[in-house]
């Protein structure tokens, strides 16, 4: 079945570090991928999404490449801030040939980030 | 104005009760969706209805069951709860996933979530 692997946590940066949060996933077909996060207390919010081969989703200095040949979507901030704390998730979606879902998510078990000051 | 509400934020019920969370959303979606997040934070869905029509159902025990009065809302039930049960449950929509729009699109907006807590 459909699975995503993220890599374990928490990871804990200083302000302005560089990010990398690796996320390597398994799946038939050519699944959607998305980056979610969850700001304490919250629901989640979908930070970035691509559809489709080297295709670079990108939003609020975070950014990931849908890498086909290695199945990864590694989630990259250049400079982190204190307020960039929170839990990641990756997250695929199968398409099928049709190119149509049932709007399945699967997750990854998350990523807790804390940056401090 | 919000997208998409539940409630309660949280329950803390017995062991044995029976309980209700209910989400509603104004978004003008037609696919709702429950989801249950482990104390490990590990999010699994558990239904999906569009139109008041299941499209998803996961391996949930059937003590849980989604009521779907209309395309705005998505209830879940719950019969004799169980400790294993605590967890937080968020409600999600989106637009219906099997169109061509929806699944290049297959955005789905969060609730709030629900604490769960059975004791």
């Amino acid at each position: 079945g459909d699975s995503v692997t993220q890599m374990e946590g928490p990871v804990t940066l200083s302000e302005e570090a560089f990010l990398t949060i690796n996320c390597t996933y398994t799946a038939t077909g050519y699944p959607s991928l998305f980056w979610y996060v969850q700001y304490p207390g919250e629901g989640l919010q979908l930070l970035l999404k691509a559809t489709k081969a080297d295709d670079k989703g990108s939003n609020k200095g975070f950014e990931a490449t849908y890498r086909k040949e290695t199945t990864s979507f590694h989630l990259e901030k250049g400079s982190v801030q204190v307020s960039d704390s929170a839990v990641y998730f990756c997250a695929l979606s199968p398409i099928n040939a049709g190119g149509t879902s049932y709007g399945k998510l699967t997750f990854g078990q998350g990523t807790i980030l804390t940056v401090h000051p | 104005d919000t997208a998409v509400s539940q409630t309660p934020k949280y329950l803390v019920t017995q062991m044995g009760n029976d309980k209700s969370i209910k989400c509603e959303q104004n978004l003008g979606h037609d696919t709702m969706y429950w989801y249950k997040q482990d104390s490990k934070k590990f999010l699994k869905i558990m239904f999906s209805y569009n139109n008041k029509e299941l499209i998803i159902n996961e391996t949930v025990p059937n003590r849980f069951s989604p009521k779907s009065p209309d395309k705005a809302h998505l209830n879940l039930h719950i019969n004799s709860l169980e400790l294993g049960d605590s967890a937080v449950y968020f409600c999600a929509s989106s637009q219906d996933p099997r169109t061509r729009w929806g699944s290049s699109y297959n955005e789905q907006f969060f609730g709030p979530g629900t604490r769960l807590t059975v004791l």
